[in-house]
């Protein structure tokens, strides 16, 4: 079965700073999807960011990109110069082969300080 | 503009009651998807649909019960039977067009029972 840990339930970190939210994954399935999505306190989710475990790069999008270490099982997400309005819960996610079926981890709450 | 629609935002409902969340999408996209969140935790699925008249259980689908008569309609319909019903529900939808298969969100329903 899948299965999601995202380890650290709360994040600081001081505007413009970078800052890493770590993702680790089960799975036996060769073929899968990583995902990085963005909850506000409005509740809805936003996509942030995408890696295939077939790409040979690692994924960014804008100043989100995600540190992907297939052996061992981690896609963590790196945002740079941290923002206010990054302040918000962080939730990974997988989906194996085909599968339309998502499954999310538990989720971290950043907050970026002034 | 395209997206995914869900109403209303807030809801009441007596213990007892049955209640039935709207979700809509004008994305095109086959798949759609039913999902509940509790207070600090991640996102648990009760329900997805890949196509029109076919929907599947998920983890937690027990007092809840959906349909999916129009590929744009995934209502989902929270029953008596549903022991805690209180709840954020999100609804998503996803194409397999794009390869990756990010699912996009509807800005949720907060359910109260009382």
């Amino acid at each position: 079965a899948q299965k999601i840990t995202q380890t650290q339930p709360g994040m600081f970190v001081q505007e413009k700073e970078a800052v890493t939210l770590d993702c680790t994954y089960d799975t036996s399935d060769p073929s899968y999807g990583l995902f990085w999505y963005k909850q506000p306190s409005s509740g809805e989710m936003i996509f942030l960011i995408y890696q295939g475990s077939y790409d040979q790069q690692n994924a960014t999008e804008g100043r989100y990109s995600l540190n992907f270490q297939k052996a061992r099982k981690s896609a963590n997400l790196v945002i740079s110069a941290s923002q206010l309005g990054d302040s918000a819960m962080y939730f990974c996610a997988m989906r194996e082969g085909g599968s339309n079926d998502m499954r999310f981890g538990a989720g971290t709450r950043l907050t970026v300080k002034p | 503009d395209g997206g995914i629609t869900q109403s209303p935002k807030y809801l009441f409902r007596k213990e007892g009651q049955n209640v039935t969340l709207s979700c809509e999408q004008n994305l095109n996209h086959d798949a759609m998807y039913w999902y509940r969140q509790d207070p600090g935790q991640g996102l648990r699925l009760i329900y997805y649909s890949q196509i029109v008249n076919d929907f599947q259980k998920g983890d937690i689908a027990e007092g809840y019960s959906v349909s999916r008569e129009k590929k744009e309609s995934f209502p989902l319909t929270v029953t008596s039977a549903q022991k805690n019903p209180t709840a954020f529900y999100l609804c998503a939808s996803s194409s397999d067009r794009s390869g990756s298969y990010e699912q996009y969100f509807g800005p949720g329903t907060r359910l109260t029972v009382t």
